[in-house]
């Protein structure tokens, strides 16, 4: 199983809005609804920021939204603040009853 | 409060084994499925493999990476999750998290490390 792409790095200044993306295939994102998204501070252990594609778990700020069309998948954070620069990864549920994960992409807020 | 607490890292040879454990509280911890997710120092999240709860007969998956060489247990009784791990390479040396499964990952430890090295 691949690990999903995402972009090494994405930039942003502070208010602004980003896109992560996230590109799988039939058998894993676009099969299924069942795509999550995670922040990753250094050190730290990763934080779930939306589930099931769209859906944000409760204490999640309403900047993360989440979606996918076909076989890829997105985050968007809008109003960037600096407290969001962190590593982010999404995850899909696999046709193997498997998970697999995104390579991860570095949030540089500028 | 949910908390997950791993233990049992450390150094160990190639070829040797080691198992890791989660402590679990906060919740009731037969209901759900658990997994174990790795990441490698510097890289990213790796899915390792999971256990389901008891209604669904506590069966497990594994990534393809680790299959024949980790298996995961739990003990309802003990609130607690297992990472037996066998054959152990040196690409398998990683932080090591517990995580509940809802959705996606909705509760993860603060991991331990796992460092295979002569």
């Amino acid at each position: 199983q691949s690990a999903l792409t995402q972009p090494a790095s994405v930039s942003g200044s502070p208010g602004q809005s980003i896109t992560i993306s996230c590109t799988g295939t039939s058998s894993d994102v676009g099969g299924y609804n069942y795509v999550s998204w995670y922040q990753q501070h250094p050190g730290k252990a990763p934080k779930l920021m939306i589930y099931d594609v769209s859906n944000r778990p409760s204490g999640v700020s309403n900047r993360f939204s989440g979606s996918k069309s076909g076989n890829t998948a997105s985050l968007t954070i809008s109003g960037l603040q600096a407290e969001d620069e962190a590593d982010y990864y999404c995850s899909s549920y696999t046709s193997s009853s498997a998970v697999v994960f995104g390579g991860g992409t570095k949030l540089t807020v500028l | 409060e949910v908390q997950l607490v791993e233990s049992g890292g450390g150094l160990v040879q190639p070829g040797g084994s080691l198992r890791l454990s989660c402590a679990a509280s906060g919740f009731t911890f037969s209901d759900h499925y658990m997994d174990w997710v790795r990441q490698a120092p510097g890289k990213g999240l790796e899915w390792v493999g999971r256990t389901r709860n008891k209604a669904n007969s506590y069966t497990t998956e594994y990534a393809a990476s680790v299959k024949g060489r980790f298996t995961i247990s739990r003990d309802d009784s003990k609130n607690s999750l297992y990472l037996q791990m066998n054959s152990l390479k040196t690409e398998d040396t990683a932080v090591y998290y517990c995580a509940r499964e809802v959705g996606g990952f909705d509760y993860w430890g603060q991991g331990t490390l796992v460092t295979v090295s002569s």
